[in-house]
């Protein structure tokens, strides 16, 4: 199985800051990974694909890069709405693992 | 735009089934591989389970292997999730997603849609 490691596990942030997560696949996974995010009682919304496509509807201050195994999610001018649950997800094979998630709060 | 309703969870004693539904609307799932997705209180996300277009091929995370069993019907628009034997340790939010297969550069788009959740309680 493929382990997908996430730094940092919760970050401190303010509004207008510029954020960085970090994802780390345990093997080669070409660019097949994605983000979400999450708020309290909802379910995950896919925020970027393929590593770095923004998914349909996603404002722009989201941004992915990275390829093989090292992968980031950056989030430009943190906005209140923001405030919320990060995933990667790999779904180069079988069984799909995600990150153990980032918790960005104020 | 297609959305996703998943039913079916509730209280259940350790050793009992359930079924979950997830049913489509909107537009049709029957050109996607549909997947479920767990999450247990206050924990990270668990892929479940796939299940092919065609339902030619299923594939299941170890921890449910032989007890849970993925089935859709396309005429119905319709996935659904059996959950035999079930343990106090697969109590979580169960969402069903599908998996969207390529954009216009050839990309794969993965999970893009997502179902509310059913919430499966694991309880003597």
């Amino acid at each position: 199985d493929i382990q997908m490691t996430q730094s940092p596990s919760s970050l401190s942030a303010s509004v207008g800051d510029r954020v960085t997560i970090t994802c780390r696949a345990s093997q080669d996974i070409s660019n097949e990974l994605a983000w979400f995010q999450q708020k309290p009682g909802k379910a995950p919304q896919s925020l970027i694909y393929a590593a770095s496509i923004l998914q349909s509807g996603v404002p722009s201050k989201f941004s992915g890069s990275g390829s093989g195994t090292e992968f980031t999610l950056t989030i430009t001018s943190l906005q209140p709405e923001d405030f919320a649950t990060y995933y990667c997800q790999q779904y180069k094979s079988y069984p799909l693992t995600f990150g153990g998630g980032t918790k960005v709060v104020s | 735009q297609v959305q996703l309703v998943e039913s079916g969870g509730g209280v259940v004693q350790p050793g009992r089934s359930l079924r979950l539904s997830c049913a489509a609307s909107g537009s049709t799932i029957s050109s996607y591989a549909m997947h479920w997705v767990r999450q247990a209180p206050g924990k990270g996300l668990e892929w479940v389970a796939v299940i092919y277009y065609d339902g030619s091929k299923k594939e299941y995370v170890d921890s449910v292997k032989g007890r849970f069993t993925i089935s859709r019907d396309n005429s119905k628009n319709t996935v659904f999730l059996q959950m035999d034997s079930l343990r106090a340790e697969d109590t979580a939010v169960y969402y069903c997603a599908r998996f969207n297969y390529y954009d216009s550069t050839g990309s794969k788009i993965g999970l893009d849609i997502w179902g509310q959740g059913t919430t499966v309680t694991v309880s003597s």
